[in-house]
């Protein structure tokens, strides 16, 4: 079973407008990670946050944590046609499980020029 | 490319044959996942290897399905009277504090 709720199920934004996707999830987690799909094509890592940290940023990228909550969000500033893509959020709970990882099912983004 | 490749990328088959699709991780990854992506789902996991020790396996994984890792380097998984319901995306992926992705083996089963 997912162990992920993404949300929205499918976003469409205009170039140079922020999105924001969220993630919920139903367990303890150790990490949680976002991964980004092109259509038919492999997941490729985006960001990595640990259960104890709160808030991280890669480049456009700026992801929150709220554990108490089970609650993550993506937020991509200033996007990008080249942004299209499934994104999808993935929890682990560390090593008793061999950190397998747990995905939800996704937000399809469409960035539209 | 982030290093992890699977063969084949595509596979068409009869429903009742059998498959085998191949993963190879970045040498130096311990730990090889795989996991099966249907259309318009989040990838769920099916398996896990340490090493040559395969450590995990999901409900998912039917008695119809079998993995390997011999000397803990690539690694294969076979699908035995393949079933419609397996037509999916396998995927394989290597660990080193996050997870590499292969570009996936597409199945179809008719």
């Amino acid at each position: 079973s997912q162990q992920g709720e993404e949300d929205p199920q499918a976003l469409s934004i205009q170039e140079g407008e922020n999105a924001t996707m969220n993630c919920s999830y139903k367990t303890s987690i150790n990490n949680l990670q976002w991964y980004r799909q092109n259509s038919g094509r492999g997941l490729v890592h985006l960001i990595l946050i640990r259960s104890n940290e709160r808030e991280k940023h890669s480049g456009r990228l700026r992801v929150t944590l709220d554990t108490s909550k089970k609650s993550s969000s993506l937020l991509i500033t200033a996007s990008r046609a080249a942004d299209t893509a499934s994104y999808f959020c993935a929890t682990d709970a560390g090593s008793n499980s061999g950190y397998a990882l747990n995905f939800g099912k996704g937000t399809s983004l469409l960035v539209t020029p | 490319d982030t290093g992890v490749s699977q063969n084949p990328r595509h596979k068409i088959t009869k429903r009742g044959q059998n498959v085998t699709f191949r993963c190879d991780p970045i040498s130096e990854h311990n730990r090889l996942y795989w996991y099966r992506q249907t259309l318009g789902q989040g990838p769920e996991f099916l398996t896990y290897f340490q090493n040559e020790a395969q450590l995990e396996k999901s409900r998912l994984l039917s008695d119809r399905f079998s993995a390997e890792r011999p000397k803990g380097s690539f690694s294969t998984l076979e699908i035995q009277r393949t079933e419609q319901g397996d037509s999916a995306m396998y995927l394989c992926a290597t660990e080193d504090n996050e997870q590499f992705f292969g570009p996936g083996t597409r199945l179809t089963v008719l």
